[in-house]
């Protein structure tokens, strides 16, 4: 059974920085690529950032390029996330997602970890 | 950016209903389309890939069609468990962009 577990959120002050972790199992870690995507409390869905199987090809949200860095570690199926110089609009929940096989976006999602920024 | 807008964002409906949400995209996306369901408090669950296949485990009373910049989404016999909020999602090009969502309510 596919299972991402995300880790990591909490409440930081704005201009500060949080790493969230992405715990993965239950498929070949290394062959898929992989996304996160932030929901704002009582907000729709938005995109954040991709990251392919060998790392080789990221992209970035433009609400978070510059601050934000995505990363794998496929040893130990791991997916990151590092956020710096955080602003009030990051306060999200944070959801891991997989993308599927033959561009098959998003089938299977974790259960999200919450950012909140604030003063 | 490809802009994704749905409608209606809000739809009460009764059980056995028919029920049909519409996405549109700001270009031609050919069929890189997802539907997306999300219930309160949970993490969304894919629906439908590619405008119109059915994902594993997705009830056949579902369907996605369309291609290129108009899609839709249709119930066709509405249950209790379908209450949710459903999204449209385009997977053509970086970024990746959702819909607004659209509300589903039972009567």
């Amino acid at each position: 059974e596919v299972q991402l577990v995300e880790s990591g959120g909490g409440l930081v002050q704005p201009g500060g920085s949080l790493r969230l972790s992405c715990a993965a199992s239950g498929f070949i870690f290394s062959s898929y690529g992989m996304n996160w995507v932030r929901q704002a409390p009582g907000k729709g869905l938005e995109w954040v950032s991709y990251i392919r199987s060998s790392s080789n090809t990221i992209y970035y949200a433009d609400s978070v390029k510059g601050r934000f860095t995505i990363s794998r570690d496929n040893a130990n199926n791991l997916l990151y996330l590092q956020m710096n110089s955080l602003r009030d609009e990051d306060t999200a929940v944070y959801y891991c997602a997989r993308d599927g096989i033959d561009r098959v976006p998003f089938d299977h999602w974790g259960q999200g970890t919450l950012v909140t920024i604030s003063s | 950016d490809i802009q994704m807008t749905q409608s209606p964002s809000s739809v009460s409906a009764s059980v056995g209903d028919r029920v049909t949400i519409t996405c549109r995209a700001s270009q031609g996306i050919s069929s890189w389309l997802a539907w997306y369901q999300q219930k309160a408090g949970k993490a969304p669950k894919l629906l439908i890939h590619t405008a119109s296949t059915l994902q594993s485990g997705v009830p056949s009373r579902i369907s996605g069609s369309g291609s290129g910049t108009d899609f839709t989404l249709t119930i066709s016999s509405l249950q209790p468990e379908d209450a949710a909020t459903y999204y449209c999602q385009q997977a053509d090009s970086f970024p990746y962009t959702f819909g607004q969502g659209t509300k589903l309510e039972i009567k």
